[in-house]
């Protein structure tokens, strides 16, 4: 099993440039998340998904768009990227929300630069 | 406000043991996790508490005291693959994860 993986890796954007993330999960888990992390502070929510076709904001949700067509799939879309958005972003997913059902499994991530 | 105050690092010796603290103020309690996370790679899961107590797995052990609002995770016998930040996470009544900045922790030879 692949468990969590993300595409791209890497990537720099331009100012105004659009792009999406792909989180793909193969451990048949109903939810999934997508975090930002900036140095000196935690992993910040930005979107999540409780199963296929749904999803819900998080704690920093602006400038950021989700969908959730597949139970395999996550993905993550910035529709015009701003320099505040130069982070890494984290895929995870849990087969549960509640308990220990709520370990989560993360993505190596994705290191996103805006230029 | 949502908050979980950890040190932002620490350091120990190889063989020795450490203590990282994390106390937290959240809406709600429905567990607390630690999580490693190894320099540019994802946090991979340590444990789980939600009844107060001391919970031990292998070298890793967690406490909690909810009335204090307070855990801790202790670390034995350390490796130099333990160097790494320990993320503290609490899940809060509306069952989201409200994570802490993290825990550099160095270990000298």
């Amino acid at each position: 099993n692949a468990g969590v993986t993300q595409t791209p890796k890497f990537r720099v954007l331009k100012t105004g440039q659009s792009m999406t993330l792909l989180c793909a999960q193969d451990m048949n888990h109903e939810y999934m998340y997508w975090y930002r992390q900036d140095p000196g502070m935690g992993l910040r929510l930005i979107h999540y998904s409780v199963g296929e076709g749904t999803t819900a904001k998080g704690e920093v949700p602006d400038g950021y768009n989700v969908s959730r067509l597949k139970k395999q799939n996550f993905l993550l879309g910035l529709e015009s990227a701003a320099p505040s958005q130069t982070s890494v972003y984290f895929c995870a997913s849990s087969p549960g929300l509640a308990g220990d059902y709520n370990e989560q499994f993360f993505g190596p991530g994705t290191r996103l630069t805006v230029l | 406000g949502q908050n979980i105050d950890q040190p932002t690092e620490m350091t120990a010796t190889e063989g020795a043991i450490v203590q990282i603290n994390c106390t937290y103020q959240t809406s709600g309690f429905n567990g607390l996790f630690w999580y490693q996370q190894h320099a540019g790679e994802a946090p991979t899961f340590l444990s789980y508490n939600v009844l107060d107590g001391l919970e031990e797995k292998g070298r890793f052990s967690s406490f909690l005291s909810r009335s204090k609002g307070y855990s801790y995770l202790l670390l034995k016998e350390l490796q130099m693959k333990d160097s790494a930040s320990y993320l503290c996470a609490v899940l809060d009544s509306n069952y989201q994860l409200i994570w802490g900045a993290g825990t550099k922790l160095i270990i000298k030879p």
